[in-house]
C-alpha cells in the first residue's frame, strides 16, 4: 500500500487565491521531503527540497515566496500555493525519504494533487 | 541537472521482455542508478536501485555494464499494465539526496 500520501487529490480554486497541498508519510519518519510539479506531457520537475525544523531549499527559478513549503513534523510537510494563477495549474506530486537505509535508502512518492486555477 | 539519456519511446510485444536503455555516462562512483515509472496521472513508483553488481527483484532486473556508464531495465515478461513512462535517474552524491528526472522513456506494451 501507499508509503506517502498527498491531499487533496485534485483542487480547484480561484485566481488570487492561495491553496495548500499536505504531503503525509504514513509509515515512516520523514527528515526529508521533496515537492515537484509537472505539467502535461512533461517530467517531474523538481520543486525544493523539504527539510523538518528547517527552512526548505528551492530549486534554481523557483518563486520561494509563492510556494510556501512547510515541514513541522516529521510525516507532515505542506506546500502552499499563494495567489494562485492559471499559470499555476499543475501536477504537484511530493514524495518522502526514509532516514538511514530504512527501505533500501530510496524515496516514495505520492498520489499527486491535481491543482487547477481558474 | 538530469544526468541521464533514454530514448524517448519504445513498444513491447505482450509477454515478451522489456528491455529499457539509459546511458549515464558521467556517473560518479558511489552514486546509484535508480528506475521508477509513472503511469498516467499518477505518482511515480519505485522499481529497482543498483549501484554496480546487477540487481532483481520481483518487478524487474537491472543490468550495469561493467564501466557503469549504461544500465538496462528488463521487464522479464511486459503486460498491458506495465504500460507506463519509465525513469532512470542517478541519484546525486550530495548532502540533499535529490533525484532528478530526465524526460523518460514512454513504454507501450502491444497486445
Amino acid at each position: 500500500g501507499a508509503v506517502v500520501s498527498q491531499h487533496p487529490s485534485w483542487v480547484i480554486c480561484k485566481s488570487g487565491t492561495s491553496v495548500k497541498i499536505e504531503c503525509r508519510s504514513l509509515d515512516f519518519q520523514a527528515t526529508t521531503m521533496f515537492w515537484y510539479r509537472q505539467f502535461p506531457k512533461q517530467s517531474l520537475m523538481l520543486m525544493a527540497t523539504s527539510n523538518e525544523g528547517s527552512k526548505a531549499t528551492y530549486e534554481q527559478g523557483v518563486e520561494k515566496d509563492k510556494f510556501l513549503i512547510n515541514h513541522a513534523s516529521l510525516t507532515l510537510s505542506t506546500l502552499t500555493v499563494t495567489s494562485a494563477h492559471p499559470e499555476d495549474s499543475s501536477f504537484y506530486i511530493c514524495s518522502a525519504l526514509p532516514p538511514g537505509t530504512v527501505r533500501g535508502n530510496t524515496i516514495y512518492f505520492g498520489e499527486g494533487s491535481w491543482l487547477t486555477v481558474v | 541537472d538530469a544526468k541521464t539519456t533514454q530514448p524517448p519511446s519504445m513498444d513491447c510485444a505482450e509477454g515478451r521482455a522489456a528491455n529499457l536503455p539509459c546511458n549515464h555516462s558521467t556517473i560518479s562512483g558511489n552514486e546509484y542508478v535508480y528506475w521508477y515509472r509513472q503511469i498516467h496521472s499518477q505518482g511515480p513508483q519505485y522499481i529497482i536501485h543498483g549501484l554496480k553488481n546487477n540487481e532483481t527483484n520481483e518487478m524487474a532486473s537491472l543490468i550495469i555494464t561493467e564501466d557503469r556508464k549504461s544500465s538496462t531495465l528488463i521487464l522479464p515478461h511486459a503486460t498491458l499494465r506495465d504500460t507506463a513512462v519509465y525513469y532512470c535517474i542517478v541519484r546525486t552524491s550530495n548532502t540533499g539526496n535529490q533525484f532528478y528526472f530526465g524526460t523518460g522513456t514512454s513504454l507501450t506494451v502491444i497486445p
